[in-house]
C-alpha cells in the first residue's frame, strides 16, 4: 500500500520569502504521479501542480515548483515570492498502479504573514 | 471553479437519518470519484465510477452506497447516519479511468450530524 508523509504540520513565512513544504511518499509503483493540492480557508481542493514519475525534469507552475527526487521518494514544494492569497492547507498526493484513488497525506497549513 | 459542481454545500441532519449528496462532473469527464475529509481520518477515498459502472472502492461503509446515472451525475447516499458521520464529502472527475489521470475537485458538502 502506498504511503504519503508530510512532517511539517505547519509552517508560515512572510509575504514575498520563499518557503518549501515536505513530502515523502512510499510504494512498489514505478508508474506513477505525485500532486500537491491546495485548500484554502474555502475548503475548494485546488490543483497546484503534478508531477509524472517518469519525468526527471521537475514541474513548475509560475511561482510553484518541485523538487522530485526519485530515488529518495521524496516530492517537495517550493512557493516563491509569498503571496497573502497562498495561505492555506496543502496537500500531497500520490497516485499510481492499480489504484484509481488518490492517497493524500495529513496536510501542511501554510500561513503567508504580512 | 473546476467545473465539478456538489449540491447542496451545507446539510444538518439527525442521527439515524438518510441523506443523498450530488454531484455533477466536469463537462468530459467520465470518471467520479468520492472522498471524505474528516478531522480525524484526513482525506479518504470513498468510491470511484466510471461511466456508470463502480470501478473502485475504498473506505466506504457498507451504510453508505453511491451511483453514476446516464448522464453521468453522481449521487452519494449516506444511511442510518451517526455523529461520526460528520464531515466534508468531496466529489472529484477525471476524463477517463487511468490512475495518471489528474482530478478536479468540486466544492464539497459540509455534513453535520446532530
Amino acid at each position: 500500500a502506498q504511503t504519503v508523509t508530510q512532517s511539517q504540520p505547519e509552517m508560515s513565512v512572510q509575504e514575498a520569502e520563499t518557503v518549501t513544504l515536505s513530502c515523502t511518499y512510499d510504494t512498489s509503483e514505478n508508474n506513477y504521479y505525485l500532486f500537491w493540492y491546495k485548500q484554502p480557508p474555502s475548503r475548494q481542493m485546488i490543483l497546484v501542480i503534478r508531477q509524472e514519475a517518469y519525468k526527471q525534469q521537475n514541474a513548475t507552475e509560475n511561482r510553484f515548483s518541485v523538487n522530485f527526487q526519485k530515488a529518495a521518494k521524496s516530492f517537495s514544494l517550493k512557493i516563491s515570492d509569498s503571496q497573502l492569497g497562498d495561505t492555506a492547507m496543502y496537500f500531497c498526493a500520490f497516485s499510481g498502479g492499480s489504484n484509481y484513488k488518490l492517497t493524500f497525506g495529513k496536510g501542511t497549513l501554510l500561513t503567508v504573514n504580512p | 471553479d473546476s467545473g465539478v459542481t456538489q449540491t447542496p454545500k451545507h446539510l444538518i441532519t439527525a442521527t439515524g437519518q438518510r441523506v443523498t449528496l450530488r454531484c455533477s462532473p466536469r463537462s468530459g469527464d467520465l470518471s467520479v470519484y468520492w472522498y471524505q475529509q474528516s478531522l480525524d481520518q484526513g482525506l479518504q477515498f470513498l468510491i470511484q465510477y466510471y461511466n456508470g459502472e463502480e470501478r473502485a472502492k475504498g473506505n466506504i461503509l457498507e451504510r453508505f452506497s453511491a451511483q453514476q446515472f446516464p448522464d453521468l451525475h453522481s449521487e452519494l447516499n449516506l444511511s442510518s447516519l451517526e455523529l461520526g458521520d460528520s464531515a466534508l464529502y468531496f466529489c472529484a472527475s477525471s476524463v477517463g479511468r487511468a490512475n495518471t489521470d489528474t482530478q478536479y475537485f468540486g466544492p464539497g458538502t459540509r455534513l453535520t450530524v446532530l
